[in-house]
């Protein structure tokens, strides 16, 4: 069974000090991840997927698989990301997301 | 990029009527499409996989009687609300996957539904 882990509802940093958001994983197979944000009053939306290791709005994640891990960091704070953030592990072949219980980031100015 | 729309954004209803909320991906075809709930300020819980053309998949512990999906076509999806009662309000919020791009879902803007 696939589960998602985050550990962290509620998370308050200061606006410049970095940020961590911790995501763990359960899954047998290889898997497919995602960090979603949901902004105030918006919709949820993609920040950023495993496969890309991309950087977006200064955040990054790394798939750790032997810690079965995918955290999400950002070295410097900033006021607007203050939103909802959930992780997120898909399965090859299928579409279906498990979603963790997300984190509530709250940047302090 | 793709868009999906809800209609309605908000609905407020009597207890023991149906509603229906209806999702739509505007520029693309979506053959899957996900139905979710969102309790305030908690995470989101799939209820269904809609399928277009065959049955919706639900989760364990969803009442497939009482939250009633039709995939009508490639870009159309509805759930119909029956028989409605206060513990149903909810934040209900549906998803399409991309194609080709690594199981990307994208969301709409929700349907708050309040049942009085």
């Amino acid at each position: 069974a696939q589960r998602v882990t985050q550990p962290e509802k509620l998370l308050s940093v200061f606006k410049g000090a970095p940020v961590e958001l911790k995501c763990n994983y359960s899954y047998s197979g290889s898997p497919e991840l995602f960090w979603y944000v949901q902004y105030s009053r918006q919709r949820l939306q993609l920040l950023l997927r495993h496969i890309s290791r991309e950087s977006i709005k200064g955040f990054t994640a790394d798939l750790n698989k032997g810690e079965t891990s995918f955290h999400l960091k950002k070295p410097f704070a900033q006021e607007e990301d203050s939103a909802m953030y959930y992780c997120a592990l898909g399965a090859f072949g299928n579409e279906k997301l498990t979603f963790g219980t997300g984190t509530r980031l709250t940047i302090i100015p | 990029g793709a868009v999906v729309s809800q209609h309605p954004s908000w609905v407020i209803c009597k207890s023991g009527t149906s509603v229906k909320i209806e999702c739509r991906s505007l520029d693309f075809q979506a053959t899957t499409m996900f139905w979710y709930r969102q309790f305030p300020k908690q995470s989101l819980m799939l209820m269904a996989t809609s399928n277009e053309g065959s049955k919706a998949t639900y989760e364990q512990g969803v009442e497939k009687d009482k939250f009633l999906i039709n995939h009508a076509s490639l870009t159309l999806s509805t759930l119909t609300v029956t028989s409605a009662h206060p513990e149903d309000s909810s934040f209900y919020i549906c998803s399409a996957p991309s194609s080709g791009r690594s199981y990307e879902q994208y969301f709409g803007p929700g349907t708050r539904l309040t049942v009085t």
